[in-house]
Protein backbone atom coordinates (compact mmCIF):
# COMPACT_ATOMS: atom_id res chain seq x y z
CA UNK A 1 0.00 0.00 0.00
CA UNK A 2 1.92 2.87 -1.06
CA UNK A 3 1.71 6.06 -0.83
CA UNK A 4 3.98 7.75 -3.09
CA UNK A 5 4.71 5.35 -6.04
CA UNK A 6 7.13 6.10 -9.24
CA UNK A 7 7.67 4.07 -12.40
CA UNK A 8 9.79 3.23 -13.49
CA UNK A 9 12.73 2.21 -10.46
CA UNK A 10 15.27 1.70 -12.94
CA UNK A 11 16.34 3.20 -16.82
CA UNK A 12 19.05 2.79 -18.53
CA UNK A 13 18.73 5.00 -21.87
CA UNK A 14 21.02 6.31 -24.66
CA UNK A 15 21.60 10.03 -24.92
CA UNK A 16 19.49 12.10 -27.27
CA UNK A 17 16.47 9.72 -26.20
CA UNK A 18 13.22 10.74 -24.60
CA UNK A 19 11.76 9.29 -21.45
CA UNK A 20 9.30 9.72 -18.82
CA UNK A 21 9.14 9.20 -15.19
CA UNK A 22 5.86 8.39 -13.59
CA UNK A 23 4.36 9.10 -9.89
CA UNK A 24 1.21 8.69 -8.28
CA UNK A 25 0.35 9.53 -4.69
CA UNK A 26 -2.43 8.37 -3.11
CA UNK A 27 -2.32 10.60 0.37
CA UNK A 28 -4.79 13.05 -0.68
CA UNK A 29 -2.12 15.46 -0.94
CA UNK A 30 -3.17 18.41 -3.19
CA UNK A 31 1.28 19.27 -3.68
CA UNK A 32 3.51 17.18 -5.15
CA UNK A 33 7.56 17.37 -5.83
CA UNK A 34 9.88 16.13 -8.20
CA UNK A 35 13.63 16.57 -6.40
CA UNK A 36 17.01 15.36 -7.94
CA UNK A 37 19.51 13.20 -6.18
CA UNK A 38 23.19 13.68 -8.13
CA UNK A 39 26.16 11.35 -7.66
CA UNK A 40 27.23 13.36 -4.44
CA UNK A 41 24.04 12.74 -2.91
CA UNK A 42 23.19 16.22 -3.14
CA UNK A 43 19.20 16.82 -3.08
CA UNK A 44 17.86 19.35 -4.53
CA UNK A 45 14.05 20.35 -5.78
CA UNK A 46 13.50 20.60 -8.79
CA UNK A 47 9.55 21.19 -9.37
CA UNK A 48 6.72 22.11 -7.22
CA UNK A 49 2.73 21.38 -7.79
CA UNK A 50 -0.04 22.49 -5.81
CA UNK A 51 -3.66 21.42 -7.19
CA UNK A 52 -2.03 20.94 -11.02
CA UNK A 53 -0.30 24.46 -10.70
CA UNK A 54 3.23 24.74 -10.94
CA UNK A 55 4.18 26.68 -7.95
CA UNK A 56 8.53 26.24 -8.42
CA UNK A 57 10.46 25.78 -10.84
CA UNK A 58 14.02 25.63 -10.09
CA UNK A 59 16.69 26.15 -12.32
CA UNK A 60 15.91 23.33 -14.45
CA UNK A 61 16.47 22.99 -18.06
CA UNK A 62 13.90 23.26 -20.58
CA UNK A 63 14.49 19.39 -21.40
CA UNK A 64 12.73 18.93 -18.42
CA UNK A 65 8.61 19.19 -18.20
CA UNK A 66 6.29 18.58 -15.25
CA UNK A 67 3.15 17.41 -16.27
CA UNK A 68 0.32 17.03 -13.50
CA UNK A 69 -2.75 15.36 -15.07
CA UNK A 70 -4.45 15.17 -11.65
CA UNK A 71 -3.70 16.13 -7.73
CA UNK A 72 -2.48 12.88 -7.52
CA UNK A 73 0.03 12.32 -10.39
CA UNK A 74 3.25 14.37 -11.38
CA UNK A 75 5.01 13.38 -14.53
CA UNK A 76 8.51 13.97 -15.49
CA UNK A 77 9.54 14.01 -18.95
CA UNK A 78 13.01 14.20 -20.13
CA UNK A 79 13.52 15.46 -23.46
CA UNK A 80 17.45 15.13 -25.30
CA UNK A 81 18.41 13.24 -22.15
CA UNK A 82 22.36 14.29 -21.73
CA UNK A 83 25.00 12.15 -19.54
CA UNK A 84 24.79 14.87 -16.90
CA UNK A 85 20.94 13.55 -16.03
CA UNK A 86 22.02 10.48 -14.45
CA UNK A 87 20.62 10.59 -11.35
CA UNK A 88 18.50 9.34 -8.98
CA UNK A 89 15.14 11.33 -8.91
CA UNK A 90 12.26 11.58 -6.57
CA UNK A 91 8.97 12.30 -6.06
CA UNK A 92 7.48 13.88 -2.86
CA UNK A 93 4.33 15.10 -1.77
CA UNK A 94 2.94 16.62 0.88
CA UNK A 95 -0.94 17.70 2.34
CA UNK A 96 0.42 21.79 2.74
CA UNK A 97 3.86 22.71 3.37
CA UNK A 98 4.01 24.10 6.92
CA UNK A 99 4.49 21.72 9.37
CA UNK A 100 3.63 18.77 7.58
CA UNK A 101 5.02 15.65 6.07
CA UNK A 102 6.56 15.61 3.03
CA UNK A 103 6.70 11.85 1.87
CA UNK A 104 8.98 10.49 -0.77
CA UNK A 105 8.78 7.92 -3.24
CA UNK A 106 11.35 5.13 -3.59
CA UNK A 107 13.24 7.23 -6.22
CA UNK A 108 13.76 6.50 -9.90
CA UNK A 109 17.28 5.84 -11.05
CA UNK A 110 18.33 6.61 -14.41
CA UNK A 111 21.39 6.13 -16.36
CA UNK A 112 22.13 7.90 -19.68
CA UNK A 113 24.84 6.39 -21.47
CA UNK B 1 19.80 33.87 1.28
CA UNK B 2 18.02 30.19 3.13
CA UNK B 3 20.46 27.61 3.01
CA UNK B 4 21.21 24.14 4.99
CA UNK B 5 25.06 23.99 6.08
CA UNK B 6 26.09 20.29 7.32
CA UNK B 7 29.67 20.55 7.16
CA UNK B 8 30.34 16.95 7.97
CA UNK B 9 30.38 14.66 4.62
CA UNK B 10 31.36 11.27 6.99
CA UNK B 11 31.23 10.90 10.19
CA UNK B 12 32.44 7.36 11.64
CA UNK B 13 31.32 6.15 15.16
CA UNK B 14 31.89 3.18 16.65
CA UNK B 15 29.06 1.13 18.30
CA UNK B 16 27.61 2.31 21.58
CA UNK B 17 29.36 6.11 21.69
CA UNK B 18 27.06 9.09 21.42
CA UNK B 19 26.52 10.81 17.73
CA UNK B 20 26.25 14.21 17.02
CA UNK B 21 25.27 15.39 13.39
CA UNK B 22 25.50 18.99 13.03
CA UNK B 23 23.27 21.18 10.61
CA UNK B 24 23.34 25.06 10.54
CA UNK B 25 20.64 27.20 8.96
CA UNK B 26 20.45 30.26 7.66
CA UNK B 27 16.73 31.73 7.17
CA UNK B 28 15.48 35.32 7.84
CA UNK B 29 11.77 34.06 9.10
CA UNK B 30 10.51 31.64 11.47
CA UNK B 31 12.30 28.16 10.47
CA UNK B 32 10.67 24.91 10.30
CA UNK B 33 13.36 22.35 10.16
CA UNK B 34 13.53 18.59 9.51
CA UNK B 35 15.82 15.44 9.67
CA UNK B 36 15.24 13.03 6.87
CA UNK B 37 17.50 9.47 6.76
CA UNK B 38 17.97 7.47 3.77
CA UNK B 39 19.50 3.86 4.45
CA UNK B 40 21.03 2.38 1.71
CA UNK B 41 19.13 2.58 -2.00
CA UNK B 42 15.66 3.19 -0.40
CA UNK B 43 13.59 6.36 0.09
CA UNK B 44 13.88 9.16 2.38
CA UNK B 45 12.24 8.92 5.79
CA UNK B 46 11.50 11.69 7.89
CA UNK B 47 13.15 11.15 10.69
CA UNK B 48 12.41 14.18 12.90
CA UNK B 49 10.89 18.08 12.73
CA UNK B 50 11.44 20.01 15.40
CA UNK B 51 7.85 21.55 15.83
CA UNK B 52 7.03 17.91 17.52
CA UNK B 53 9.77 17.83 19.89
CA UNK B 54 9.97 14.22 19.61
CA UNK B 55 12.41 11.25 20.23
CA UNK B 56 13.06 8.99 16.83
CA UNK B 57 14.74 5.89 17.28
CA UNK B 58 16.80 7.55 20.24
CA UNK B 59 17.61 10.56 18.02
CA UNK B 60 16.48 13.77 19.04
CA UNK B 61 17.19 17.41 17.68
CA UNK B 62 17.27 21.36 19.60
CA UNK B 63 16.38 24.09 17.58
CA UNK B 64 18.66 26.62 18.72
CA UNK B 65 18.03 30.57 17.18
CA UNK B 66 20.84 32.10 18.84
CA UNK B 67 23.07 29.58 17.28
CA UNK B 68 20.94 28.88 13.98
CA UNK B 69 21.48 25.00 14.39
CA UNK B 70 19.83 22.18 14.66
CA UNK B 71 22.09 19.52 15.54
CA UNK B 72 20.95 15.63 15.44
CA UNK B 73 22.05 13.79 18.23
CA UNK B 74 21.94 10.27 20.02
CA UNK B 75 23.57 9.07 22.96
CA UNK B 76 24.48 5.72 22.04
CA UNK B 77 25.17 4.75 18.35
CA UNK B 78 23.68 1.25 16.71
CA UNK B 79 24.73 -0.37 14.14
CA UNK B 80 21.59 -0.68 12.16
CA UNK B 81 21.80 3.67 12.54
CA UNK B 82 24.41 3.67 9.78
CA UNK B 83 22.47 5.58 6.41
CA UNK B 84 22.43 9.19 5.26
CA UNK B 85 20.92 12.06 7.22
CA UNK B 86 19.52 15.25 5.75
CA UNK B 87 19.16 18.27 7.56
CA UNK B 88 16.05 19.97 5.75
CA UNK B 89 14.66 23.54 6.07
CA UNK B 90 11.28 24.63 4.67
CA UNK B 91 12.16 27.81 2.03
CA UNK B 92 9.18 30.07 1.01
CA UNK B 93 9.43 32.82 -1.30
CA UNK B 94 7.18 34.23 -3.95
CA UNK B 95 7.15 31.43 -5.95
CA UNK B 96 5.92 28.74 -3.42
CA UNK B 97 7.60 26.65 -0.61
CA UNK B 98 9.87 23.74 -0.89
CA UNK B 99 11.74 21.71 1.26
CA UNK B 100 15.57 22.56 1.01
CA UNK B 101 18.27 19.90 1.89
CA UNK B 102 21.57 20.43 3.32
CA UNK B 103 24.61 18.32 1.43
CA UNK B 104 24.13 15.17 3.84
CA UNK B 105 25.92 13.66 6.11
CA UNK B 106 26.70 10.00 5.88
CA UNK B 107 26.61 7.90 9.55
CA UNK B 108 29.00 5.07 9.38
CA UNK B 109 28.90 2.59 13.14
CA UNK B 110 31.08 0.07 12.90
CA UNK B 111 31.37 -2.64 16.29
Amino acid sequence: DTAVSQTPKYLVTQMGNDKSIKCEQNLGHDTMYWYKQDSKKFLKIMFSYNNKELIINETVPNRFSPKSPDKAHLNLHINSLELGDSAVYFCASSQAISGNTIYFGEGSWLTVV
Amino acid sequence: AQRVTQPEKLLSVFKGAPVELKCNYSYSGSPELFWYVQYSRQRLQLLLRHISRESIKGFTADLNKGETSFHLKKPFAQEEDSAMYYCALIMANQAGTALIFGKGTTLSVSS
